[in-house]
């Protein structure tokens, strides 16, 4: 079966720093997607990025960016120049792209504080 | 404006209490289903559904049924809530085809069971 996992239930990062956001997975598939979604305190979920595995070149938007590696089973996600406003819990997630059931997977996540 | 609408947002009962939580959206999505969210296990699926009159089980169905009857609306129920219910329940939506896998994310609906 496939599993999410985020081994950093809370980190901390000074305003205007870098920090980056562990998550590994697991999955026999070759094709699928991998997500991280952003929750902040108002509790909405929101797509952060997006990445596909038969993508090589690693997803980026904007100060978000991962670093996939697909043999590894890794996907961590950068933020640069952290703001007051990335304060939130961030959900890593995995879907499986071939036709057939839609299940996904989400990991337990990652509460992120913002210093200033 | 494209969005999946859950109802209600909050609500307190009673165990036994039959209840049903509503969901809606209008972006003409094939998939729907449902997770609740609790401290240090993140979001879990209960059911999802691929198109109407298509559902199945997520990994942790015990205790809700649903029903999807149009495309658009996918009811959670639960016939008799326990106090282990009590938690934080999304519904999402994506399209089918074309899959680009983004879950679209109603607003939630905080669930009190006494």
């Amino acid at each position: 079966a496939q599993t999410v996992t985020q081994s950093q239930p809370e980190m901390s990062v000074q305003e205007a720093e870098t920090v980056t956001l562990s998550c590994t997975y697991d999955t026999s598939e070759s094709d699928y997607y991998l997500f991280w979604y952003k929750q902040p305190p108002s509790r909405q979920m929101i797509l952060v990025i997006r990445q596909e595995a038969y993508k090589q070149q690693n997803a980026t938007e904007n100060r978000f960016s991962v670093n996939f590696q697909k043999a590894a089973k890794s996907f961590s996600l950068k933020i640069s120049d952290s703001q007051l406003g990335d304060a939130a819990m961030y959900f890593c997630a995995y879907t499986r792209t071939t036709s057939g059931t839609y299940k996904y997977i989400f990991g337990t996540g990652t509460r992120l504080k913002v210093l200033a | 404006e494209a969005q999946v609408t859950q109802n209600p947002r909050y609500l307190i009962t009673v165990t036994g209490k039959k209840l049903t939580v509503t969901c809606s959206q209008n972006m003409n999505h094939e998939y729907m289903s449902w997770y609740r969210q609790d401290p240090g296990l993140g979001l879990r699926q209960i059911y999802y559904s691929m198109n109407v009159e298509v559902t199945d089980k997520g990994d942790v169905p015990e205790g809700y049924k649903v029903s999807r009857k149009e495309k658009r609306n996918f009811p959670l129920i639960l016939e008799s809530p326990s106090p282990n219910q009590t938690s934080l329940y999304f519904c999402a939506s994506t399209l089918r085809d074309r899959h680009t896998g983004e879950l679209f994310f109603g607003e939630g609906s905080r669930l009190t069971v006494l």
